[in-house]
């Protein structure tokens, strides 16, 4: 298994552009999870799936974020307008509904809003 | 809901030194614990993995964890600690029957030759 692939592994843009990341979950998963890790916050959860339909976004921090999983196997988050307090790693995870048996982690895409 | 403490921010131990690195939970109910560690650049790789049954669990790269519930403690330990080992390490605490994870601030490791 090729694991959680997440792209792009870096992205490098102005404030106010909209960015979109990308995130393959491991097959046979049916849960999905966004972080957000950054130094002064440590890490975040923002939003998670299970079986596609968004069961908690309460992480999510304002109206420019948003997340969707069209798909068991892919998901996105997007930020628009993104600002440079976005600037952090966004990890995605995936798992097994109910048998809470550890994420696996994507290795992350780092954002740098300038 | 449950959550993660982590007290210590950042350890230096020695190669070959003994590692602790400390975890409190806060759960109403038994906890799944995890310990997870993340390299530069990395993603987080799970380490090991408490459910039920044995409260000293192994797992991998020579790391074991002991959950002691009195205490509300899923410390990990390491006999001899490698200069491979210097990263940073995550406690997290989840619920049986649902993936709402809770991940600690981290513990930073660093060995000295």
């Amino acid at each position: 298994d090729a694991g959680v692939i997440q792209s792009p592994r870096h992205e490098v843009t102005e404030m106010g552009q909209e960015v979109t990341l990308r995130c393959k979950p491991i097959s046979g998963h049916n849960s999905l999870f966004w972080y957000r890790q950054t130094m002064m916050r440590g890490l975040e959860l923002l939003i998670y799936f299970n079986n596609n339909v968004p069961i908690d976004d309460s992480g999510m921090p304002e109206d420019r974020f948003s997340a969707k999983m069209p798909n068991a196997s892919f998901s996105t988050l997007k930020i628009q307008p993104s600002e440079p307090r976005d600037s952090a790693v966004y990890f995605c995870a995936s798992t097994s509904t109910g048998g809470n048996y550890g994420y696996t982690f994507g290795s992350g895409t780092r954002l740098t809003v300038v | 809901a449950q959550s993660v403490t982590q007290p210590d921010i950042h350890i230096t131990v020695s190669e070959g030194a003994s590692l602790e690195l400390r975890c409190n939970y806060s759960y109403g109910a038994t906890p799944y614990l995890f310990w997870y560690v993340q390299s530069p650049g990395q993603g987080l790789q799970l380490l090991l993995k408490y459910f039920s049954g044995d409260t000293l669990v192994q797992g991998i790269k020579g790391f074991e964890a002991e959950f002691k519930r009195s205490q509300s403690s899923f410390n990990l330990r390491k006999p001899s600690v490698h200069w491979s080992d210097a990263a940073e390490y995550f406690c997290a605490v989840g619920a049986a029957g649902n993936n709402d994870m809770r991940f600690g601030a981290g513990t930073r490791l660093t060995v000295k030759p």
